[in-house]
């Protein structure tokens, strides 16, 4: 079966680090480009990264220089490292799968999420 | 970095149908792909490029784009559809590779 498990989630104080992980099974990480994509209370998808198949790496804006996208690929799990967490990094982060053609991207498989929580 | 906006919330009757748009800059070069996300759980591809649909996706969902507008439509709208919607794109303004909408809230009457 398909699947993405993300485990690392928390309560963490302002300024802290967290690192998120991500399992996949069925499927290979490091053959796919795989994104984080985070959802504050209430609020909608936002993107966050991605690591594509040969190791190049985007961030949001509202991360770069703080998080950090990266894969095991003998342990076939992504990760995302969060360091100087801030009040506004509260989400549910989600790993997802992308899936692209010339003219499309898309997200076709998700984990069920990890809540992150910066709060003093 | 472009943006995808969406109505934030339509209403449909049971059975009748109800299209949801995306419009951005990003969708003049690229397809949107929609996601449908229930309280409480992770979204659900439903429908990518021009208008595919995942396996073990109704055949009621379908897709559509004209211009800078992508549309999502739902024929014969059921209860469970009753959902938040988000539709995604690439980036065509070239800082960030993907973006997504803001969500569209459907309520099934």
């Amino acid at each position: 079966e398909v699947q993405l498990v993300e485990t690392g989630g928390g309560l963490i104080q302002p300024g802290g680090s967290l690192r998120l992980s991500c399992a996949a099974s069925g499927f290979t990480v490091s053959s796919n480009y795989m994104s984080w994509v985070r959802q504050a209370p209430g609020k909608g998808l936002e993107w966050v990264s991605v690591i594509y198949s040969g190791g190049s790496t985007y961030y949001a804006d509202s991360v770069k220089g703080r998080f950090t996208i990266s894969r095991d690929n003998s342990k076939n799990t992504l990760y995302l490292q969060m360091n100087s967490l801030r009040a506004e990094d509260t989400a549910v982060y989600y790993c997802a799968r992308g899936y692209s053609g010339y003219d499309f991207d898309a997200f076709d498989i998700w984990g069920q999420g990890t809540m992150v929580t910066v709060s003093s | 970095s472009s943006e995808l906006t969406q109505d934030p919330a339509v209403s449909v009757a049971l059975g009748q149908t109800v299209r949801i748009t995306c419009q951005g800059d990003s969708l003049r070069s690229y397809y949107a792909s929609w996601y449908q996300q229930k309280p409480g759980q992770a979204p659900v591809l439903v429908i990518y490029g021009k208008n595919n649909r995942p396996s073990g996706i109704p055949d009621r969902f379908s897709g559509s784009s004209s211009g800078n507008t992508a549309s999502l439509t739902i024929t014969g709208a059921q209860a469970e559809d009753e959902a938040d919607y988000y539709c995604n794109s690439r980036d065509s303004s070239g800082n960030h590779p993907y973006v997504f909408g803001t969500g569209t809230k459907v309520t099934v009457l």
